[in-house]
C-alpha cells in the first residue's frame, strides 16, 4: 500500500544545532505539505509545494526554517538553529492534484525534541 | 482568515455510548470539510469528508453532515468501541487558498470497556 514516508521518526537535538527532516510522498502526488503539530494542538501549515515550486510559505519562520523539493519528488525541511520552542511533531502530507477536496495522505511524522 | 473550532476534550465514554464531537468553521469561500483521526503513535488518517452543503460523510459508523446555515460539521457515532479511542481533528480546505488544510485543535476520545 502506498504511503508517505518520513524520517527520522524521532529526533533529539540541542538548542542552536541544525536538524533536518525528510519526506517522500506517494508516487505521483504533485502537492506536498509540511505541517507542525504542537502537543495538544492541531497541525498548522508551514509550507506547501506544487511539484518543485513553493506555493505557500507564509507561516514558515524563514529566519531559521528552510524547505526544498528540488526534483518535485521528495522534500527536506531544515531548522537552523533549533530553538526550544521548535519541539513538536513535524508532519508531511501529499495529495494527488491541486484541489482541496481530495484526501491528504499523512506520514507518521518526525517528533522533534530540542533540549 | 478561515478557522475551525472544536469542542474541547478529553471526552471519556463507556463502550456502546453515543458520541458527538462538535465542530464549527469560519470560511470566506465554499470549503470542503473533513474529519481526520490520529491513533496513538500514528499519523493522521482521513475518516470522512463532505465537499458541499448538506452532504453527509460516513465511514466506520461515524457520520457528519455539512451544515452551511450553522457552519457546522459535527461528528457522530451511535455506539463507540474501545478501538475508537484516538484524537479526532475537524478540518477545512478551501481551493481558493491552495487546498491547504486548516485544522481544529483536536478532541481526544477515550472509550472505556
Amino acid at each position: 500500500e502506498a504511503e508517505v514516508a518520513q524520517s527520522p521518526r524521532y529526533k533529539i537535538t540541542e538548542k542552536s544545532q541544525a536538524v533536518a527532516f525528510w519526506c517522500d510522498p506517494i508516487s505521483g502526488h504533485a502537492t506536498l505539505y509540511w505541517y507542525r503539530q504542537i502537543l495538544g494542538q492541531g497541525p498548522e501549515l508551514l509550507v506547501q509545494f506544487q511539484d518543485e515550486s513553493v506555493v505557500d510559505d507564509s507561516q514558515l519562520p524563514k529566519d531559521r526554517f528552510s524547505a526544498e523539493r528540488l526534483k518535485g519528488v521528495d522534500s527536506t525541511l531544515k531548522i537552523q538553529p533549533a530553538e526550544l520552542g521548535d519541539s513538536a511533531m513535524y508532519l508531511c502530507a501529499s495529495i494527488l492534484g491541486q484541489e482541496g477536496n481530495t484526501e491528504a495522505f499523512f506520514g507518521q511524522g518526525t517528533r522533534l525534541t530540542v533540549v | 482568515g478561515d478557522s475551525v473550532t472544536q469542542m474541547e476534550g478529553p471526552v471519556t465514554l463507556s463502550e456502546e455510548a453515543c458520541l458527538t464531537i462538535n465542530c464549527t468553521y469560519t470560511a470566506t469561500g465554499y470549503p470542503s470539510l473533513f474529519w481526520y483521526v490520529q491513533y496513538p503513535g500514528e499519523g493522521l488518517q482521513l475518516l470522512l469528508k463532505a465537499t458541499k452543503a448538506d452532504d453527509k460523510g460516513s465511514n466506520k459508523g461515524f457520520e457528519a453532515t455539512y451544515r452551511k446555515e450553522t457552519t457546522s460539521f459535527h461528528l457522530e457515532k451511535g455506539s463507540v468501541q474501545v478501538s475508537d479511542s484516538a484524537v479526532y481533528f475537524c478540518a477545512l480546505s478551501d481551493r481558493n487558498q491552495g487546498g491547504k488544510l486548516i485544522f481544529g485543535q483536536g478532541t481526544e476520545l477515550s472509550v472505556k470497556p
